[in-house]
């Protein structure tokens, strides 16, 4: 079966770090996607990550390993504003499809 | 800067009703695509189309159709609405399956 699982819940401290993982179970694998999406918002892109290794982009950075299916997401100097939901999202190979995770919703405390 | 527009954030049906979700792209966008949101559940996928006239189904399709007469336009039908089907409805695009997709605001659709 095809499965992405990531935590419920997360909360954190203006200021700090925070990771946010994501495992998959997949028939096949050919990217995974990070996407924020605020309360009653749509879904933004964050990051993309096809082979192994850290991809960096300002605050965030994300995480891939393909062989432990296994992916996550940093977030660094938090602020008030990163307070939402993070979805992650593989693409399945040799299709259009995109599976998501349920979503992560983080807090982040003054 | 990739707009996905949907007809309506909120809508309220009737059960039985056929109803009518309308999405438009304005980027020559190849790939649509049409989930629902509900809560504990994320993202799932309904329906998805690669090309003009094209569609292919996704993982949640009974109870639904789509259309895609123009490359910019991607409707999602609700053949006879039933209250099962309130939910949060997304629209998606993206210019090649390795590229990110281009979500719409979202329509809240309520079926009493």
């Amino acid at each position: 079966g095809q499965n992405i699982d990531q935590p419920t819940e997360m909360t954190a401290t203006e200021g700090a770090i925070v990771q946010i993982n994501c495992t998959y179970q997949t028939s096949g694998f050919n990217g995974l996607f990070w996407y924020q999406q605020h309360a009653g918002e749509a879904p933004t892109f964050l990051s993309y990550n096809v082979l192994d290794g850290l991809e960096e982009k300002g605050r965030f950075s994300s995480f891939l390993s393909r062989s432990k299916g296994y992916s996550y997401l940093l977030l660094k100097e938090l602020q008030m504003k990163d307070s939402a939901s993070y979805l992650c999202a593989v693409r399945d190979q040799g299709t259009y499809k995109y599976i998501f995770g349920t979503g992560t919703r983080l807090k982040v405390l003054a | 800067d990739v707009k996905v527009t949907q007809s309506s954030r909120y809508l309220v049906k009737r059960t039985g009703e056929k109803v009518f979700l309308e999405c438009v792209q304005d980027m020559d966008h190849e790939n649509m695509f049409w989930y629902r949101q509900d809560p504990g559940l994320g993202l799932r996928l309904i329906y998805f189309s690669y090309d003009v006239k094209m569609k292919e189904k996704g993982d949640i399709p009974e109870g639904y159709s789509v259309s895609r007469e123009k490359k910019e336009r991607f409707s999602l039908i609700l053949e006879s609405a039933s209250t099962n089907q309130t939910s949060m409805y997304l629209c998606a695009s993206s210019l090649r399956s390795d590229q990110p997709q281009h979500f719409g605001d979202g329509t809240r659709l309520s079926i009493l």
